[in-house]
């Protein structure tokens, strides 16, 4: 139980386009689900955190409008990052915690390789 | 916020036990402790996780002293394919604290 899926796995864009990644939980409902980032050789940095049907909350730094989180339903949540530049290039990991579990546990994606040149 | 604090990174023979210390002096009354292993362009996987004394499970041991205020994570006969960076997060059912990852411990297990 509780798998989280992430795709696609590993994307390659050219600057100034937008790229969606989505986050399923496959076998549970998630409540919520978290966004985070992480560069090599370092640790998750959390960017925003998606109540299913409500407006994510963003993580202080992280402009909303450059990574917009739609949680549309209980088992989907997508990141779009607009207009990407190199800088963006980085793993994203998104996590998912559902009601059923009575500790405040995440479960996490597999991960996206953003790669923008 | 329930901050954590490991060490760096550690070695390790094949086949020995390994325990890795995670302290968080603020914890707070309803936190639960997490921990996670993290390989290489993968994300984090659930390992372990608990309240207090001990808990066990088919992969590791977490101990919790009775103040709380530190937990170590026992890897017992460690193999090659257990070199990955470990993580403890402390947080509670109510909210968001254990959202946030210290710099985790780079675990080598060396043959």
């Amino acid at each position: 139980g509780a798998v989280v899926s992430q795709h696609p796995s590993r994307v390659i864009c050219k600057s100034g386009t937008s790229v969606k990644i989505e986050c399923r939980s496959l076998d549970f409902q998630a409540t919520t689900m978290f966004w985070y980032r992480q560069f090599p050789k370092k640790s998750l940095m959390l960017m925003a955190t998606s109540n299913e049907g409500s407006k994510a909350t963003y993580e202080q730094g992280v402009e909303k409008d450059k990574f917009l989180i739609n949680h549309a339903s209980l088992t989907l949540s997508t990141l779009t990052v607009t207009s990407a530049h190199p800088e963006d290039s980085s793993f994203y990991i998104c996590s998912a915690r559902g009601q059923q579990y009575s500790t405040d546990t995440q479960y996490f994606g597999p991960g996206t390789r953003l790669t923008v040149l | 916020l329930a901050k954590t604090t490991q060490p760096i990174s550690m070695d390790s023979y094949e086949g020995q036990e390994v325990n890795i210390t995670c302290s968080h002096n603020n914890i707070a009354t309803n936190d639960y402790i997490t921990w996670y292993q993290q390989f290489p362009s993968q994300g984090p996987r659930f390992i372990i996780q608990g309240y207090k004394t001990k808990v066990t499970n088919e992969v590791a041991s977490l101990f919790i002293p009775a103040d709380r205020k530190s937990s170590t994570l026992s890897l017992p006969r460690v193999s090659l394919s257990d070199t990955a960076v470990y993580y403890c997060l402390v947080g509670g059912e109510t909210g968001a604290n254990n959202l946030f990852f210290g710099t985790g411990t780079r675990l080598t297990v060396i043959p």
